[in-house]
């Protein structure tokens, strides 16, 4: 079957930086992207890697490595609006995406 | 990015009354959109893809009889939820793609059937 693993809870200090782990097995890979999500609201785009390596963008980066099944999502100067949720998706051979649970990030000032 | 307008954000409704939601992508031709419903401290689960002048196609475990999905235009999908009771509250999301990398969502309908 297909699975997305991720850490259902982090707790973090304000300004520190922070890595949010993503396992996958999943029929197929066409990119795994990472989204945020605040409660109450959809979630929004953060990241989308296909090819091993790190992606940066800001103060988030992403990390993926294929033959792992493994990606990380890398926060850093973290802030009191990075807490929410943050979901890691696969999509796979149909082009479907598939959804980890995601992990509620506290930031503790 | 394509802009994607979700209504209503809330409803409540009473049981055993049908609830309409309607996902308008602004600015982009979607052939396609999908259907996500989320419980509390769930993730996203995709209820059904949206396929613009043909039957939607559901996944599995997903009444189609009971969630009525129309997507007449490039611009517009429905999802209906009909003879709603309690245990199908929750908050229900579109999201259109607009490629194989990027999908935009709605914002989301938080319903309640009381």
């Amino acid at each position: 079957g297909q699975n997305i693993d991720q850490p259902t809870e982090m707790t973090a200090t304000e300004g520190a930086i922070v890595q949010i782990n993503c396992t996958y097995q999943t029929s197929g890979f066409n990119g795994l992207f990472w989204y945020q999500q605040h409660a109450g609201e959809a979630p929004t785009f953060l990241s989308y890697n296909v090819l091993d390596g790190l992606e940066e963008k800001g103060r988030f980066s992403s990390f993926l490595s294929r033959s792992k099944g493994y990606s990380y999502l890398l926060l850093k100067e973290l802030q009191m609006k990075d807490s929410a949720s943050y979901l890691c998706a696969v999509m796979d051979s149909n082009y479907q995406l598939i959804w980890g649970a995601g992990t509620k990030l506290i930031t503790k000032p | 990015g394509a802009v994607v307008s979700q209504h209503p954000s809330w409803v409540i409704c009473k049981s055993g009354t049908s609830v309409k939601i309607e996902c308008r992508s602004l600015d982009f031709q979607a052939t396609t959109m999908f259907w996500y419903r989320q419980f509390p401290k769930q993730s996203l689960m995709l209820m059904a893809t949206s396929n613009e002048g043909s039957k939607a196609t559901y996944e599995q475990g997903v009444e189609k009889d009971k969630f009525l999905i129309n997507h007449a235009s490039l611009t517009l999908s429905t999802l209906t939820v009909t003879s709603a009771h309690p245990e199908d509250s929750s908050f229900y999301i579109c999201s259109v793609p607009t490629g194989e990398t990027e999908a935009f969502f709605g914002q989301g309908t938080r319903l309640t059937v009381v």
